[in-house]
């Protein structure tokens, strides 16, 4: 599996834009790229999963560069609530993504 | 659907005891995987079950065990439980391999508190 590296924490305000980028330079050609959100003493929850270029749902967007070596989670608009531990995964379709990694704390600010 | 459940939410144990985890997984999801969650280590893989079988396994010592059953609810053991134990167990479940959005259904987990 790929190593992933992350920001350790990061700050905010609500109603901003708030971009985590992921590292990931030994990510394989099979590899899918995948976040979670986690809440204190709750599990985490997905969030977002992308393979290249630009994926968006209702939550998020994940921007995937032609070398894939690195990803950016993107929150739009972000409020308290956002305020969690986010995890980057790196890992094949049908495989197994078994490396959270330290994840990155997000603190939204009023 | 119902999601993931996991009993007992909150347990307090001794050292040296055993204790054992039970994870029901959303209906139809074959896998079932456990994590140990710490401040210190973070989110751990513990293994993951298919079908009645340990499919993958992460690096914790023998005394902690797992099992499935055929209506892949699955169960976790950990024998002469030490103070280091004391954490959150979280058990995910997840649909067949082969679907194009590969994510994992976390439960709320069971806070573990060794005395």
């Amino acid at each position: 599996l790929a190593k992933t590296t992350q920001p350790i924490s990061m700050d905010s305000y609500e109603g901003q834009e708030v971009n985590i980028t992921c590292s990931h330079n030994n990510i394989a050609t099979n590899d899918y790229i995948t976040w979670y959100q986690q809440f204190p003493s709750q599990g985490p929850r997905f969030i977002i999963q992308g393979y290249k270029t630009k994926v968006t749902n209702e939550v998020a967007s994940l921007f995937i560069p032609a070398d894939r070596k690195s990803s950016t989670l993107s929150l739009p608009r972000v409020s308290l609530s956002d305020t969690a531990v986010y995890y980057c995964l790196v890992g094949a379709i049908g495989g197994f993504k078994t490396i959270f990694g330290a994840g990155t704390r997000l603190f939204v600010k009023a | 659907k119902a999601g993931v459940t996991q009993t007992p939410r909150y347990l307090i144990k001794t050292r040296g005891q055993q204790v054992t985890l039970s994870c029901s997984p959303i209906s139809g999801h074959r896998s079932v995987s456990w994590y140990q969650q710490t401040p210190g280590q973070g989110l751990q893989f513990l293994f993951e079950y298919f079908s009645e079988t340990q499919r993958n396994k992460g690096n914790f010592p023998g005394r902690f065990s797992g099992r499935q059953f055929s209506n892949s609810r699955s169960e976790m053991n950990v024998s002469t439980l030490e103070l280091g134990d004391s954490a959150l167990y979280l058990c995910a479940s997840r649909p067949d391999t082969g679907t194009s959005v590969d994510e994992q259904y976390f439960g709320p987990g069971t806070r573990l508190t060794v005395t």
